[in-house]
Order: structure tokens, then sequence, then C-alpha cells
């Protein structure tokens, strides 16, 4: 069965901390996304990786980088967290032809900027 | 005016009726079309996708496309209590090499035992 895993299910962090959210997928997929999901506002593409090292930014990249070291990891940075950050956050991959349509997603993590 | 639009419900049909949802884009180059599903609490899951004009149909579930109009919709046959849920629509299209997917808000689904 197919799996997208993300570290946390519930983080809460501080102003300006420096956070940390992880992803891992054990399909091979090539392609991995970030997305956050706000009430009224839907699902937000913040970045996609189509390849090792590869990055393309999404609709809100601002105040988040990514790193993609390994294929089956991909990791959200919010550089220094503000309040506006707290969201849902869902990782998901894809393959095939089709590679900007997240496929499969994680649970999500559930984050709280105080 | 958003590029995906839905109706954000919810809708309520009672079990066994046919549910409809709608969802309408800006586009026109948008060239594929997907369906979603998002129960409470969970992430979202990948159960339509359609490519050209007319009816794709998967079990209980058509998904309609029509380019002119620039609709897609989801039919549920024979709705369940179970298919209570948020239904995403999404379109891939644009221009330039990465054609970004776009999502609706959602249509909330409420099936009436």
């Amino acid at each position: 069965d197919v799996k997208v895993t993300q570290s946390s299910r519930y983080l809460v962090k501080r102003t300006g901390e420096k956070v940390f959210l992880e992803c891992v997928q054990d399909m091979d997929h090539e392609n991995m996304f970030w997305y956050r999901q706000d009430p009224g506002l839907g699902l937000r593409l913040i970045y996609f990786s189509y390849d090792v090292k590869m990055k393309e930014k999404g609709d809100i990249p601002e105040g988040y980088s990514v790193s993609r070291e390994k294929k089956e990891r991909f990791s959200l940075i919010l550089e220094s967290a503000s309040t506006n950050q707290t969201s849902m956050y869902l990782c998901a991959s894809s393959s095939g032809p089709s590679r900007e349509v997240p496929q499969h997603f994680g649970d999500g993590t559930r984050l709280s900027i105080l | 005016q958003k590029e995906v639009e839905q109706n954000s419900g919810p809708l309520s049909v009672p079990e066994g009726a046919i549910a409809s949802l709608n969802c309408t884009y800006s586009d026109r180059g948008s060239q594929s079309f997907f369906w979603y599903r998002q129960y409470s609490g969970k992430s979202p899951e990948l159960i339509m996708s359609i490519y050209s004009n007319g009816d794709k149909e998967d079990g209980r579930f058509t998904a309609q496309l029509n380019k002119a109009s620039q609709y897609v919709s989801l039919l549920i046959r024979d709705s369940q209590p179970s298919d209570s849920a948020t239904y995403l629509c999404a379109v891939n299209g644009g221009s330039g090499g990465y054609q970004k997917v776009t999502f609706g808000t959602g249509t909330k689904l409420q099936v009436i035992p």
C-alpha cells in the first residue's frame, strides 16, 4: 500500500522559530508537493519538487523554503515562523505523465504558531 | 474572479438519490480535471480524472466535462451516508512548462439516511 508519511500530526511553535516539517514517501515517486489548507481558501501549493535537489515555487512560497536531498524525502522549512503560517500542511506525491497532479497525500500536520 | 469555483454547500441529499456537484473554471487553456474526496479530519483522496468532453464513469461516480461552458461536474448515483465528505474540484492547465493544479474550495456533501 502506498504511503506518504508526515513526521508530526500536531505541532506548536513560537513566533520567530525556524520550523521543519518532514515528509517521506515509499513509492519511489519523482514528484512531491507541499500544500497548506485553510478554511475558505482551499488547498494552496507552496512548493513542488520534480526531482532530487529540484524545486518549483507554487502560489504562496513567501516565508517558506524546501529541501529535497533524497528522492523519498521532502522537507518544508519555515524560516522565521509567523502567526499567519498557522495552518494545516499537507505533503503529497505523484508519478507518471500527469506529474503536477498530487496523487497521494499524507495525513497532514496541523501547525500552530503562537 | 476565482480560478476554480465551487458552491461550498452543504449539499444535502437523501440516501439512494443522485448527488450532483458542480465546478466552473476560468482558464480556457485548462486540459485536465480532477475530483478529490476529503473526509472530515482527513487528507484529500484522488477519486476521478477527466480529460476530454463528455462523461467518464467509474462505478457509482460519473465525471462530466464541458470545455465550451468551462464546467466540470461529479455525479454520485445511489448516494450512501459514507459518501458524506467535502469534494474538491481541481484543474490542471496554463502556459509554460509547469502546469500547476488549482483547487476549488470544495463542496460539502451530506447524505441523509
